[in-house]
């Protein structure tokens, strides 16, 4: 399952299906990039970040691709578990990549049915 | 240390009193972030702290706020003179500034009734 062009804020997958969760950031400026994983009654906990150098980079399940010429940032996440439901944020640095203040996107519900 | 300890995790407070929360961030990280986040949106900036020095401070912190790093270890956020639209979660999170993203504790959900 993914959601594709504009943003969705929810995404419903099979348990094992690969999950495709997409993000449009605003500054053409930011050099730094993070998604992070909330569930309810938690704080963001991170999961991948990149660098605007980088196109691709690569974790354990997970791979976020960047592309800088539409702005455009995507958190892929492999064989979708129960576990990886939650609500998903991608975070830019802005112009202040110094101070490490963030701008958080709207958040993508993922629900994954077992 | 087990990350970055935020108390109280609730907090329900009336109209127009004034609440302090807490942030312990983790023991070696120098940045400290406080962020709001209201239902359904994601976090929003309220400031930043590198080791006791505050270096920013967004427009959504109105003089009702204040924020303090006394010894550059933990924080605390107060709100005086409570409103209903202050009503949200209050995240605060710590970094080395080495990149890696934050570490976010899990907040103090404040209801102003």
């Amino acid at each position: 399952g993914e959601s594709v062009g504009l943003h969705l804020p929810t995404l419903s997958v099979q348990e094992g299906d690969n999950s495709i969760i997409n993000c449009a950031y605003s500054n053409s400026a930011s050099d730094y990039f993070i998604w992070y994983k909330q569930e309810s009654g938690k704080g963001p906990q991170f999961i991948i970040d990149i660098r605007s150098n980088m196109d691709k980079r690569q974790g354990q399940r997970v791979t976020v691709l960047l592309n800088k010429t539409v702005k455009h940032l995507s958190l892929q996440i492999a064989a979708t578990q129960p576990g990886d439901s939650a609500v998903y944020f991608c975070a830019e640095t802005g112009r202040s990549s110094n101070t490490g203040k963030l701008i958080f996107g709207q958040g993508t519900t993922l629900q994954v049915k077992p | 240390d087990t990350g970055v300890s935020q108390n109280p995790r609730h907090k329900i407070t009336k109209r127009g009193q004034n609440v302090t929360f807490r942030c312990d961030p983790i023991s070696e990280h120098n940045r400290l972030y406080w962020y709001r986040q209201t239902l359904g949106q994601g976090p929003e900036f309220l400031t930043y702290f590198q080791n006791e020095a505050q270096l920013e401070k967004s427009r959504l912190l109105s003089d009702r706020f204040s924020a303090e790093r006394p010894k550059g270890s933990f924080s605390t956020l107060e709100i005086q003179r409570t409103e209903q639209g202050d009503s949200a979660m209050y995240l605060c999170a710590s970094s080395t500034g080495g990149g890696g993203g934050y570490t976010f504790g899990s907040g103090t959900r404040l209801t102003v009734v």
